[in-house]
């Protein structure tokens, strides 16, 4: 059964730099989606993206992050210089159409800011 | 989806039936999901509703009431394995006039033999 894969499975970074959070979401998926879900805490809606461009964002995704699809099956997110506050797990999530459509969960990238 | 609001935990025994309910309040409804989510791994889609009722899908049942700001979810058939975080997202019109979804806490459901 085809599945949405995150890599790395975790990653520890210093506090102000940059990191990249790769996404490679099911092949006939055209919607893309990144959460966030601090330890302990609720799942949080980032962004959503399709034909290219985000769809929608929510107040997180502030000017520190964006979304690139850079080939034809990497979705990529990536944080500018991150804080301590970023430490989360982030999820990648596809669809194959969006709305109510069924979106598929990657396992999540761990990221531990010090 | 500003608010909302869903028990922390609940208990049930295998074989039983269990509801979780989960209330809110939107600015702009656009639709309620049910995911599950078990201990240290990622949310599964389990329901989507859009419309006033019940939608049926295998031992799993969600109901929704648009004027009442509710919804829940029906277990039935506990099984050990149904143990997981349940989680209730509601897709609610933002500030800047899209759609997006906010989760609840979740509940926890624990069965036990």
């Amino acid at each position: 059964e085809p599945e949405v894969t995150q890599t790395p499975s975790h990653q520890v970074t210093q506090m102000g730099q940059e990191v990249i959070l790769r996404c490679v979401p099911i092949s006939n998926h055209l919607y893309f989606y990144w959460y966030r879900q601090i330890l302990g805490q609720k799942v949080e809606f980032l962004v959503s993206f399709y034909n290219n461009e985000i769809s929608e964002k929510s107040e997180i995704f502030d000017d520190q992050f964006s979304v690139e699809r850079p080939d034809g099956s990497n979705f990529t997110l990536k944080i500018r210089s991150t804080k301590l506050e970023d430490s989360a797990m982030y999820f990648c999530a596809s669809s194959e159409r969006g709305g109510a459509e069924t979106q598929y969960f990657g396992p999540g990238t761990r990221l531990l800011v010090l | 989806g500003q608010n909302i609001d869903q028990p922390t935990e609940m208990t049930a025994t295998e074989g039983a039936i269990v509801q979780i309910n989960c209330t809110y309040q939107t600015s702009g409804f656009n639709g309620l999901f049910w995911y599950q989510q078990h201990a240290g791994e990622a949310p599964t889609f389990l329901s989507y509703n859009v419309l006033d009722g019940l939608e049926e899908k295998g031992r799993f049942s969600s109901f929704l009431s648009r004027s009442k700001g509710y919804s829940y979810l029906l277990l039935k058939e506990l099984q050990m394995k149904d143990s997981a975080s349940y989680l209730c997202a509601v897709r609610d019109r933002a500030s800047g006039g899209s759609y997006i979804p906010t989760f609840g806490r979740g509940t926890s459901l624990i069965v036990h033999p």
